[in-house]
């Protein structure tokens, strides 16, 4: 079947980097989205990989290696806005989207 | 602004009834979906019309209808609630079918609680 894994929960510290990790078993590979929703709001996008290699958009930066199942977001400078839930997902050989369960990310100051 | 708009916002349901959630955009998107989000489950594409009159079934499609009349209107229809389907609705568009980074733009959400 097709498995999108990443942790359920992390903790950080204001002004500090954490990094997101996200390990994928999917159908063919279409690209890499990585995704922020806030407590009761929307997932709104913050990236997209279909090679390997990093993205670098600001204080967000994203990694794939398609040959490891594997990507993750890093975020860096911590702010308090930054806490929100981070969802991966993987488009499959049918264009299908796959969705992780998501991270919370908790930042503490 | 543009977007994406969904009605209701949160609806208390009776087991049994029959329920419509509404979902309008207005960026010309010819792809749209309805997904539901469960705690600790990742997103579940419910439906989905790649473009006006046409749809396509998702991962969990049974117990759950939609139509796709014109490019910005893409209600969601429940026939007859279960508790099951409780949940929370979101309606989501993109500028492709499939090809492309495909971005999704999702709307606000509909919170449903069937009792």
């Amino acid at each position: 079947g097709q498995n999108i894994d990443q942790p359920t929960e992390m903790t950080a510290t204001e002004g500090a980097i954490v990094q997101i990790n996200c390990t994928y078993q999917t159908s063919g590979f279409n690209g890499l989205f990585w995704y922020q929703q806030h407590a009761g709001e929307a997932p709104t996008f913050l990236s997209y990989n279909v090679l390997d290699g990093l993205e670098e958009k600001g204080r967000f930066s994203s990694f794939l290696s398609r040959s490891k199942g594997y990507s993750y977001l890093l975020l860096k400078e911590l702010q308090m806005k930054d806490s929100a839930s981070y969802l991966c997902a993987v488009r499959d050989s049918n264009y299908q989207l796959i969705w992780g369960a998501g991270t919370k990310l908790i930042i503490k100051p | 602004i543009a977007g994406i708009t969904q009605a209701p916002t949160s609806q208390i349901l009776a087991a049994g009834r029959r329920m419509t959630l509404r979902c309008t955009q207005d960026m010309r998107h010819n792809a749209m979906y309805w997904y539901r989000q469960d705690l600790g489950l990742g997103l579940r594409l419910i439906h989905y019309s790649n473009t006006a009159g046409t749809t396509g079934k998702g991962e969990v499609p049974d117990g759950y209808s939609v139509s796709r009349a014109n490019t910005d209107d893409f209600p969601l229809t429940l026939a007859s609630a279960v508790p099951s389907q409780t949940s929370v609705y979101f309606c989501a568009s993109s500028d492709t079918g499939g090809s492309g980074a495909n971005v999704l733009t999702f709307g606000a959400g509909s919170r449903l609680t069937v009792l």
